[in-house]
């Protein structure tokens, strides 16, 4: 079935930039009908949607973090990216890529979810 | 402060019904579909009701999904203490042209 596993550093300095992965098996990430998102948890708090991205690469960002987030897909390896700039302490969290329905408003299935920790 | 209301605890017996509420407005859940995700303690989320009221495969009959005008409701019968967990609701917004997702409900059965 459908996996999704994330990847990257784990600890990242403040004001540097968060660079993370998401690779797609068991499908394929140029599937019609699906956006894939990228959505995070800080510590004991509840989920924030950070953006998605269609295989095109036409992408949409959650429109508080525009100015800092990039996601980006390559086909030909089957993953996609996230990109988050001048990261501070409040951009702790466990990140998660999923997949979503698109049009139809669900993210189904999530990855296990990665913790970065924003520290000197 | 989320677009999407939910009430930060609900709490029932074993083999009791809970529900679990989702407020929002004409921009989100009254124009479009709404998702819940249950989130047992340190895993990710995984989906547990779609397009307001249908259940993925393997979800058991015991959650439902309803929603009228602009909320929505999870509701849980037959409660087990497998059933703990932080429930999610989610959904589109179309003023911000974003997704957005309650602040979640702490289940405890009691």
């Amino acid at each position: 079935q459908l996996q999704l596993q994330e990847s990257g550093p784990g600890l990242v300095k403040p004001s540097e930039t968060l660079s993370l992965t998401c690779t797609v098996s068991g499908g394929s990430i140029s599937s019609t009908g699906y956006h894939w998102g990228w959505i995070r948890q800080p510590p004991g708090k509840g989920l924030e949607w950070l953006g998605n991205i269609y295989y095109t690469g036409s992408s949409n960002y959650n429109p508080s973090l525009t100015s800092r987030v990039t996601i980006s897909v390559d086909t030909s390896k089957n993953q996609f990216s996230l990109i988050l700039t001048s990261v501070t302490a409040a951009d702790t969290a466990v990140y998660y890529c999923a997949r979503r329905k698109t049009h139809l408003n669900w993210f189904d299935p999530w990855g296990q979810g990665t913790l970065v920790t924003v520290s000197s | 402060q989320s677009l999407l209301t939910q009430p930060p605890s609900v709490s029932a017996a074993p083999g009791q019904k809970v529900t679990i509420s989702c407020s929002g407005s004409s921009s989100n859940i009254g124009n479009t579909y709404i998702s819940w995700y249950q989130q047992l303690p340190g895993t990710a989320p995984k989906l547990l009701i779609y397009e307001d009221n249908k259940r993925p495969s393997g979800i058991p009959d015991r959650f439902s999904g309803s929603k009228s005008g602009t909320s929505a409701t999870l509701g849980i019968t037959g409660l087990q203490t497998g059933d703990e967990a932080d429930y999610y609701c989610g959904s589109w917004d179309f003023t911000l042209s974003a997704e957005v997702f309650g602040g979640g409900t702490k289940l405890t059965v009691l």
